[in-house]
């Protein structure tokens, strides 16, 4: 299906572990964003990629991971889990510089539990 | 730096409206934005706005922008049950990269 998809959409894990979220979209669009919310926080940017092969950091980047070798993936990988890290985590995309709207397409989030 | 404050939590009747306000800071920004998030969703576009426009009206849906004061509001007409979700302001950030800095969101409550 066209869109953009994120896995797990739920995840438990344990203090330490390594954990990769993963984000894929049909659109080829350019730009992919790695964002988490907590309450009473908002949005906040993690990560985010122009492009294939080009990733810069975004607003709360510490404690993760990201690449992007592929125009159509772009997973997040938390190298060493930890509690402060439990929060929904949300992938996004959005075209070319030209789209001037700025409309950010967003996937349905994963929910990830650091025991 | 840049950052997006908005109330926390409105709660209206159903049939009222609802008026939902965001304060940013960089007065650069070319486009804002609203976005809605449904419960267990991720986030979609509402409506945006153009740093040159003072008002914007699509169907229900009203945003007034205020440059001197750097205030956006979302005014949404004869709010209905389904209108309950979180709408959260944004701007599009100074640099070239497009990214896009939320506020917290507001959470609205619609009574029936």
């Amino acid at each position: 299906d066209a869109g953009i998809t994120q896995s797990p959409r739920y995840k438990i894990t344990e203090t330490g572990r390594q954990v990769t979220l993963m984000c894929h979209q049909t659109w080829s669009h350019s730009y992919m964003f790695w964002y988490r919310q907590d309450l009473g926080h908002g949005l906040r940017l993690i990560y985010y990629s122009a492009a294939a092969d080009i990733t810069d950091k975004g607003e709360v980047p510490d404690g993760y991971v990201v690449s992007r070798s592929k125009t159509e993936n772009f997973p997040l990988t938390l190298e060493s889990a930890t509690r402060s890290q439990t929060s929904v985590y949300f992938c996004a995309s959005r075209g070319l510089a030209g789209d001037n709207t700025g409309e950010l397409f967003f996937g349905e989030g994963s929910r990830l539990t650091v025991l | 730096g840049e950052d997006v404050e908005q109330s926390l939590f409105l709660s209206v009747r159903e049939g009222d409206s609802s008026v939902i306000n965001c304060t940013y800071t960089d007065s650069s920004s070319t486009y804002l934005y609203w976005y809605k998030q449904e419960p267990g969703a991720g986030l979609q576009l509402l409506t945006y706005i153009f740093s040159n426009m003072d008002m914007k009206q699509d169907q229900r849906l009203t945003v007034l922008l205020n440059k001197k004061d750097k205030h956006l509001s979302l005014r949404i007409a004869d709010t209905q049950t389904g209108d309950s979700a979180i709408y959260f302001c944004a701007e599009m950030g100074r640099d070239s990269s497009y990214k896009l800095i939320f506020g917290s969101g507001t959470r609205l409550l619609v009574r029936p």
